[in-house]
């Protein structure tokens, strides 16, 4: 049973470009939430996904943006990077909107420079 | 509005010791608590959950958490810790019944076991 995957690994950019990341949800699971983990802090959460719709959204301005596919996986875009969106970037998948545990892919670690 | 507060940067605890990370909340209706578990370089893994039901919580790798109201409380606990239990910790929240489903979540806590 395959966990949550993401990908790529690390990504290194500069300011001003744009990048996507990748996640493929835990078999069964059908909604995606994607965090920002700054080092040493603990994740803020950016948006989740379910049934192809951005249903919540955290306080993270418009440069970031995502899809879900039919399949459940996901994309987090994000445009004109800047230095502070140097991080980690989490995905998680769950089993509906209300369900209470999350399943965390081990994230994908963005540098610019 | 909400949040999650986890008071210590670091603790660090002998082997076979026992070992409380802290952890308090403020939410504004019912909370649903939950405890994760981060090693280098992957990502965070579930330990445990409160809903509902009784205040103490079991959960993986001999990990307890006791939920208490008054206080607005929910410290992770282990009666002996091994090295192996060394790693970084959080704690979440996420307020019920507002229909919004994200997580809030604590700084973090290095939980660090020494041999």
């Amino acid at each position: 049973d395959a966990g949550v995957t993401q990908s790529p690994t690390h990504l290194i950019k500069t300011r001003g470009q744009q990048v996507t990341l990748r996640c493929s949800p835990k078999s069964g699971h059908d909604t995606v939430s994607w965090y920002q983990q700054a080092l040493g802090q603990g994740p803020q959460f950016i948006f989740q996904y379910y049934e192809e719709e951005e249903r919540q959204r955290g306080n993270f301005p418009d440069r970031f943006s995502g899809h879900q596919f039919p399949n459940y996986s996901s994309e987090l875009n994000v445009n004109a990077l800047l230095l502070g969106d140097s991080a980690l970037y989490l995905c998680a998948s769950s089993l509906g909107l209300a369900d209470n545990e999350q399943f965390f892919g081990p994230g994908t670690r963005l540098t610019v420079l | 509005a909400q949040s999650v507060a986890q008071p210590e940067d670091q603790v660090n605890v002998a082997e076979g010791n026992p070992l409380t990370v802290k952890c308090t909340y403020s939410v504004s209706g019912n909370p649903y608590l939950f405890w994760y578990v981060q090693y280098p370089n992957r990502g965070l893994q579930f330990l445990l959950k409160y809903i509902t039901g009784d205040n103490l919580v079991k959960g993986s790798y001999g990990f307890e958490a006791e939920f208490n109201k008054s206080q607005t409380s929910f410290h992770l606990k282990k009666p002996s810790a091994l090295v192996s239990d060394s790693a970084l910790y959080f704690c979440a929240v996420r307020d019920l019944p507002h229909s919004n489903y994200q997580l809030i979540w604590g700084a973090g806590t290095k939980l660090i076991i020494k041999p």
